[in-house]
Protein backbone atom coordinates (compact mmCIF):
# COMPACT_ATOMS: atom_id res chain seq x y z
CA UNK A 1 0.00 0.00 0.00
CA UNK A 2 1.56 3.58 -0.74
CA UNK A 3 2.62 5.53 2.12
CA UNK A 4 0.90 8.65 3.02
CA UNK A 5 2.78 11.71 5.03
CA UNK A 6 0.48 13.37 7.77
CA UNK A 7 1.37 16.38 10.09
CA UNK A 8 2.10 15.04 13.60
CA UNK A 9 0.44 17.78 15.06
CA UNK A 10 -2.62 20.41 14.66
CA UNK A 11 -4.24 22.98 16.50
CA UNK A 12 -7.78 24.36 15.56
CA UNK A 13 -10.44 26.69 17.55
CA UNK A 14 -13.68 25.40 18.71
CA UNK A 15 -16.22 26.04 15.82
CA UNK A 16 -13.83 26.74 13.11
CA UNK A 17 -13.03 24.33 10.66
CA UNK A 18 -10.22 21.72 10.83
CA UNK A 19 -8.53 21.24 7.47
CA UNK A 20 -6.36 18.17 7.76
CA UNK A 21 -3.61 17.15 5.29
CA UNK A 22 -2.35 14.31 3.51
CA UNK A 23 0.09 13.92 1.01
CA UNK A 24 -0.09 10.23 -0.99
CA UNK A 25 2.00 10.84 -4.30
CA UNK A 26 2.87 7.61 -4.94
CA UNK A 27 -0.85 6.32 -4.72
CA UNK A 28 -1.81 3.90 -7.94
CA UNK A 29 -5.22 4.58 -9.66
CA UNK A 30 -6.81 1.78 -7.55
CA UNK A 31 -6.14 2.81 -4.16
CA UNK A 32 -8.40 4.49 -2.07
CA UNK A 33 -7.68 6.78 0.66
CA UNK A 34 -9.58 6.46 3.75
CA UNK A 35 -9.89 8.32 6.90
CA UNK A 36 -10.01 7.27 10.39
CA UNK A 37 -10.21 8.39 13.92
CA UNK A 38 -9.02 7.65 17.36
CA UNK A 39 -9.69 9.29 20.31
CA UNK A 40 -7.62 8.56 23.66
CA UNK A 41 -7.95 4.81 24.35
CA UNK A 42 -10.89 3.90 22.23
CA UNK A 43 -10.54 2.33 19.07
CA UNK A 44 -10.31 3.89 15.30
CA UNK A 45 -14.01 4.94 13.90
CA UNK A 46 -14.42 5.42 10.36
CA UNK A 47 -15.02 8.81 8.82
CA UNK A 48 -14.90 8.44 5.36
CA UNK A 49 -13.11 7.18 2.21
CA UNK A 50 -12.91 8.24 -1.56
CA UNK A 51 -11.38 7.54 -4.75
CA UNK A 52 -11.51 10.44 -6.77
CA UNK A 53 -14.41 12.33 -6.44
CA UNK A 54 -14.65 14.32 -3.56
CA UNK A 55 -16.92 12.98 -0.31
CA UNK A 56 -19.05 14.33 2.28
CA UNK A 57 -20.95 12.74 4.60
CA UNK A 58 -22.51 13.90 8.15
CA UNK A 59 -18.84 13.84 9.96
CA UNK A 60 -16.88 15.55 6.86
CA UNK A 61 -15.55 15.98 3.73
CA UNK A 62 -13.25 14.40 1.75
CA UNK A 63 -10.97 16.86 -0.72
CA UNK A 64 -8.75 14.34 -3.31
CA UNK A 65 -6.53 16.90 -5.61
CA UNK A 66 -6.82 15.78 -9.41
CA UNK A 67 -3.76 14.05 -9.89
CA UNK A 68 -4.63 12.65 -6.39
CA UNK A 69 -1.76 12.50 -5.08
CA UNK A 70 -3.06 14.64 -1.51
CA UNK A 71 -5.87 15.20 -0.37
CA UNK A 72 -7.54 17.02 2.86
CA UNK A 73 -10.07 15.67 5.70
CA UNK A 74 -12.88 19.21 6.54
CA UNK A 75 -14.03 19.09 10.08
CA UNK A 76 -16.49 21.74 9.19
CA UNK A 77 -17.38 22.86 12.44
CA UNK A 78 -15.07 21.45 15.36
CA UNK A 79 -15.80 20.58 18.61
CA UNK A 80 -13.84 19.72 21.44
CA UNK A 81 -15.03 16.01 20.96
CA UNK A 82 -13.37 16.03 17.99
CA UNK A 83 -9.69 16.24 19.69
CA UNK A 84 -8.31 12.85 18.67
CA UNK A 85 -5.33 11.05 16.35
CA UNK A 86 -6.89 11.23 12.57
CA UNK A 87 -5.12 8.43 10.27
CA UNK A 88 -4.89 8.76 6.64
CA UNK A 89 -4.73 5.39 4.78
CA UNK A 90 -4.16 4.38 1.53
CA UNK A 91 -5.76 1.03 0.51
CA UNK A 92 -5.48 -1.47 -2.73
CA UNK A 93 -8.46 -2.53 -4.24
CA UNK A 94 -9.67 -5.73 -2.80
CA UNK A 95 -7.12 -5.89 -0.40
CA UNK A 96 -8.97 -5.89 3.50
CA UNK A 97 -6.21 -5.01 6.22
CA UNK A 98 -5.34 -1.70 6.75
CA UNK A 99 -2.02 -0.32 7.40
CA UNK A 100 -1.87 2.92 10.40
CA UNK A 101 0.95 5.25 9.70
CA UNK A 102 1.69 7.77 12.68
CA UNK A 103 -1.62 10.18 11.65
CA UNK A 104 -1.71 13.94 12.80
CA UNK A 105 -2.75 14.76 16.30
CA UNK A 106 -5.56 17.28 15.69
CA UNK A 107 -6.55 19.44 19.00
CA UNK A 108 -9.54 21.47 19.21
CA UNK A 109 -8.52 24.29 21.72
CA UNK A 110 -11.97 26.10 23.36
CA UNK B 1 -23.61 0.66 11.91
CA UNK B 2 -21.75 -2.45 12.48
CA UNK B 3 -20.86 -3.25 16.10
CA UNK B 4 -17.21 -4.81 16.90
CA UNK B 5 -16.66 -5.65 20.53
CA UNK B 6 -14.18 -6.52 22.76
CA UNK B 7 -13.44 -8.28 26.14
CA UNK B 8 -12.28 -7.76 28.49
CA UNK B 9 -11.78 -4.31 27.92
CA UNK B 10 -8.89 -4.22 30.47
CA UNK B 11 -6.95 -6.89 32.11
CA UNK B 12 -3.97 -7.15 34.54
CA UNK B 13 -2.15 -10.50 34.69
CA UNK B 14 0.92 -11.88 36.43
CA UNK B 15 4.18 -12.32 34.26
CA UNK B 16 4.15 -16.13 33.08
CA UNK B 17 0.31 -16.50 32.68
CA UNK B 18 -1.64 -16.75 29.82
CA UNK B 19 -4.67 -13.59 28.44
CA UNK B 20 -7.45 -14.39 26.32
CA UNK B 21 -8.81 -11.77 24.50
CA UNK B 22 -12.03 -12.18 22.60
CA UNK B 23 -13.22 -10.04 19.46
CA UNK B 24 -16.78 -10.04 18.49
CA UNK B 25 -19.19 -9.00 15.89
CA UNK B 26 -22.42 -8.28 17.13
CA UNK B 27 -25.01 -7.52 13.73
CA UNK B 28 -22.96 -8.83 10.78
CA UNK B 29 -20.97 -12.09 10.11
CA UNK B 30 -17.05 -11.67 10.03
CA UNK B 31 -15.35 -13.21 7.10
CA UNK B 32 -12.27 -11.48 8.99
CA UNK B 33 -10.88 -9.90 11.34
CA UNK B 34 -7.60 -8.18 12.07
CA UNK B 35 -5.70 -7.76 15.42
CA UNK B 36 -3.65 -4.74 15.95
CA UNK B 37 -1.15 -3.70 18.92
CA UNK B 38 -0.78 0.13 19.74
CA UNK B 39 1.90 1.37 22.69
CA UNK B 40 2.20 4.26 24.06
CA UNK B 41 1.87 7.39 21.90
CA UNK B 42 2.45 5.11 19.19
CA UNK B 43 0.35 3.80 15.89
CA UNK B 44 -1.67 0.73 15.45
CA UNK B 45 0.36 -2.21 14.07
CA UNK B 46 -1.44 -4.86 13.06
CA UNK B 47 -0.17 -8.37 14.37
CA UNK B 48 -2.20 -10.80 12.38
CA UNK B 49 -5.19 -11.79 10.04
CA UNK B 50 -7.30 -13.92 10.60
CA UNK B 51 -9.89 -15.97 8.37
CA UNK B 52 -12.70 -17.95 9.60
CA UNK B 53 -12.09 -21.67 9.47
CA UNK B 54 -8.12 -21.08 8.99
CA UNK B 55 -4.75 -20.42 10.02
CA UNK B 56 -4.28 -16.87 11.01
CA UNK B 57 -1.53 -15.39 8.67
CA UNK B 58 0.76 -13.14 10.76
CA UNK B 59 2.90 -9.72 10.33
CA UNK B 60 6.49 -9.98 9.73
CA UNK B 61 8.09 -10.27 13.08
CA UNK B 62 4.97 -11.27 14.99
CA UNK B 63 5.69 -14.86 17.28
CA UNK B 64 2.80 -16.85 15.98
CA UNK B 65 3.49 -19.02 18.83
CA UNK B 66 3.02 -16.49 21.55
CA UNK B 67 -0.13 -14.77 20.16
CA UNK B 68 -2.47 -17.67 19.40
CA UNK B 69 -5.30 -16.44 17.40
CA UNK B 70 -8.80 -18.24 16.66
CA UNK B 71 -11.82 -17.95 14.36
CA UNK B 72 -13.42 -20.83 14.72
CA UNK B 73 -16.82 -18.95 13.97
CA UNK B 74 -18.45 -16.23 11.80
CA UNK B 75 -18.79 -13.75 14.62
CA UNK B 76 -15.91 -14.39 17.10
CA UNK B 77 -12.12 -14.45 17.19
CA UNK B 78 -9.81 -14.97 19.93
CA UNK B 79 -6.55 -13.67 20.72
CA UNK B 80 -4.55 -15.62 23.42
CA UNK B 81 -1.25 -13.99 24.84
CA UNK B 82 0.79 -16.90 26.11
CA UNK B 83 3.01 -16.55 28.53
CA UNK B 84 2.76 -12.97 28.69
CA UNK B 85 5.59 -10.64 29.69
CA UNK B 86 5.51 -6.82 30.87
CA UNK B 87 6.68 -6.11 27.48
CA UNK B 88 3.62 -7.68 26.16
CA UNK B 89 1.89 -4.60 28.08
CA UNK B 90 -0.05 -3.24 25.48
CA UNK B 91 -3.51 -1.75 23.88
CA UNK B 92 -5.07 -4.85 21.09
CA UNK B 93 -7.76 -3.80 18.97
CA UNK B 94 -9.15 -5.93 16.83
CA UNK B 95 -11.61 -4.93 13.65
CA UNK B 96 -13.78 -7.06 11.51
CA UNK B 97 -15.29 -7.41 7.68
CA UNK B 98 -17.67 -8.80 6.36
CA UNK B 99 -17.34 -10.91 2.71
CA UNK B 100 -18.75 -7.20 1.52
CA UNK B 101 -15.68 -5.01 2.53
CA UNK B 102 -13.84 -4.32 -0.41
CA UNK B 103 -14.26 -0.62 -0.46
CA UNK B 104 -16.22 0.30 2.82
CA UNK B 105 -15.67 1.05 6.22
CA UNK B 106 -13.57 -1.58 8.52
CA UNK B 107 -14.87 -1.53 11.93
CA UNK B 108 -12.99 -1.38 15.56
CA UNK B 109 -13.34 -2.76 18.19
CA UNK B 110 -13.42 -0.87 21.57
CA UNK B 111 -9.89 -2.13 22.54
CA UNK B 112 -9.01 -4.13 25.49
CA UNK B 113 -5.82 -3.15 27.36
CA UNK B 114 -3.63 -5.50 29.11
CA UNK B 115 -0.80 -4.97 31.56
CA UNK B 116 1.21 -7.55 32.59
CA UNK B 117 2.74 -6.91 36.40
Amino acid sequence: DAKTTQPPSMDCAEGRAANLPCNHSTISGNEYVYWYRQIHSQGPQYIIHGLKNNETNEMASLIITEDRKSSTLILPHATLRDTAVYYCIVRVEGAQKLVFGQGTRLTINP
Amino acid sequence: GAVVSQHPSRVICKSGTSVKIECRSLDFQATTMFWYRQFPKQSLMLMATSNEGSKATYEQGVEKDKFLINHASLTLSTLTVTSAHPEDSSFYICSASNSRFDTGELFFGEGSRLTVL
